[in-house]
């Protein structure tokens, strides 16, 4: 069925450093890729989203690269500041039977160290 | 900014008891989603609804569960025996099509 690996589990960033999270999809008709954020006791945030006719797309510290061909897709986060301090999920969905279903990564918990 | 509303955000229940949890999504949405997150585990797909109806569902929803959306804002998940293995955090969500998914802050349920 379909699946989407995310690595790593759990990220430690020093302040001011760059984070990067990676996943891969099993479902080649997926092409729509979002990135949520979820802190803790809360829903998951949209952060950002890129689609399959796009390779990279950048939203100030936040950035997203999709490789349709290797089907892997990464989010990057520089200049961390302790506020990035969540866990961020990657998601990926496509139109099956009128259903947008989001398939979940396994979540990423990041650290940002003062 | 628009958002979805869930109720109640907690919710003690006993097993084998009945619980319905609810949800306001966005008003001009069109599909609406439950999903599951047991503690410290990813969030999971449970149903989609589209058109007054259930458009997928996984594996998960079985029997047990019921989706219904009674008037035109309430979107309604319904387990009819809850079980231990149903404590979770459920998650409400709506789109306007295959675009950003808006969720809720989720209910946490504990079945005892």
């Amino acid at each position: 069925g379909e699946n989407v690996e995310q690595h790593p589990s759990t990220l430690s960033v020093q302040e001011g450093d760059s984070a990067v999270i990676k996943c891969t999809y099993s479902d080649s008709a997926s092409n729509y890729f979002p990135w949520y954020k979820q802190e803790l006791g809360k829903g998951p945030q949209l952060i950002i989203d890129i689609r399959s006719n796009v390779g990279e797309k950048k939203d100030q510290r936040i950035a997203v690269t999709l490789n349709k061909t290797a089907k892997h897709f990464s989010l990057h986060i520089t200049e961390t500041q302790p506020e990035d301090s969540a866990v961020y999920f990657c998601a990926a969905s496509g139109r099956q039977d009128s259903s947008y279903k989001l398939i979940f990564g396994s979540g990423t918990r990041l650290l940002v160290r003062p | 900014e628009p958002e979805v509303t869930q109720t109640p955000s907690h919710q003690v229940t006993q097993m084998g008891q009945e619980v319905i949890l609810r949800c306001v999504p966005i008003s001009n949405h069109l599909y609406f989603y439950w999903y599951r997150q047991i503690l410290g585990q990813k969030v999971e797909f449970l149903v989609s609804f589209y058109n007054n109806e259930i458009s997928e569902k996984s594996e998960i929803f079985d029997d047990q569960f019921s989706v219904e959306r009674p008037d035109g804002s309430n979107f309604t998940l319904k387990i009819r025996s809850t079980k231990l293995e149903d404590s979770a955090m459920y998650f409400c969500a709506s789109t306007l099509g295959n675009t950003e998914a808006f969720f809720g802050q989720g209910t946490r349920l504990t079945v005892v």
